[in-house]
């Protein structure tokens, strides 16, 4: 099992640019979220989806879609870069492990918006 | 809902120390506690979980975790730290009938020799 993977590793964007972060996992695990990870705030919940079609948000979502048409895959779009918008970002996944949500997590795209 | 206080932002340790990482939490309802570690350039990985049951949680490499229900505490412990242990380590509560998990800021650690 290759896990959870993430693309790209590395992304400069310039302001007002979009893209797009690809995750995807070989786990079959029902649940799978994205994170972004700022110095001195750990980790904060961006957008989560229980299964395929259903997704909702979380913590700080302005800025972000997702959707998810498969178990696999969770993209996430930037719909037009920000500087604030500069961070680690890690998807993640899960299953109901013990009756708890353990997450599995990617090696994370490191985003630059200049 | 619930949130997560990681007591000390930087920890530095002479290799073969103990050392202990302070987590606090808030609910008013069940929850479920973890311990997560990032190397360097990588992602989390688990390194131990409380769910139920007994209070002292053992992990991988060495790692234990006591869980305090009274005072909502989850505090992290190695009796003997190597070079290989640098690393920020984090925190994170979930409320038992739900996916999200919310992390503490993170606590570095830096083992030296």
């Amino acid at each position: 099992n290759a896990g959870v993977t993430q693309t790209p590793k590395f992304q400069v964007l310039k302001t007002g640019q979009s893209m797009t972060l690809q995750c995807a996992q070989d786990m079959n695990h029902e649940y799978m979220s994205w994170y972004r990870q700022d110095p001195g705030m750990g980790l904060r919940l961006i957008h989560y989806s229980v299964g395929a079609g259903i997704t909702d948000q979380g913590e700080v979502p302005n800025g972000y879609n997702v959707s998810r048409s498969t178990t696999e895959d969770f993209p996430l779009r930037l719909l037009s870069a920000a500087p604030s918008q500069t961070s680690v970002y890690f998807c993640a996944s899960s299953y109901r492990g013990q009756g708890a949500y353990e997450q599995y997590f990617g090696p994370g795209t490191r985003l630059t918006v200049t | 809902a619930q949130s997560v206080t990681q007591l000390d932002s930087q920890v530095p340790v002479f290799e073969e120390a103990p050392v202990e990482l302070r987590c606090n939490y808030s609910s008013s309802v069940s929850v479920y506690l973890f311990w997560y570690v990032q190397y360097p350039n990588q992602g989390l990985q688990l390194l131990l979980k409380y769910l139920s049951g007994s209070t002292l949680v053992k992990g991988i490499n060495g790692f234990e975790a006591e869980f305090n229900k009274s005072q909502t505490s989850f505090h992290l412990r190695k009796p003997s730290v190597h070079i290989s242990d640098t690393a920020e380590y984090f925190c994170a509560v979930t409320l038992t009938n739900d996916y999200k998990l919310s992390f503490g800021a993170g606590t570095t650690v830096t083992v030296r020799a």
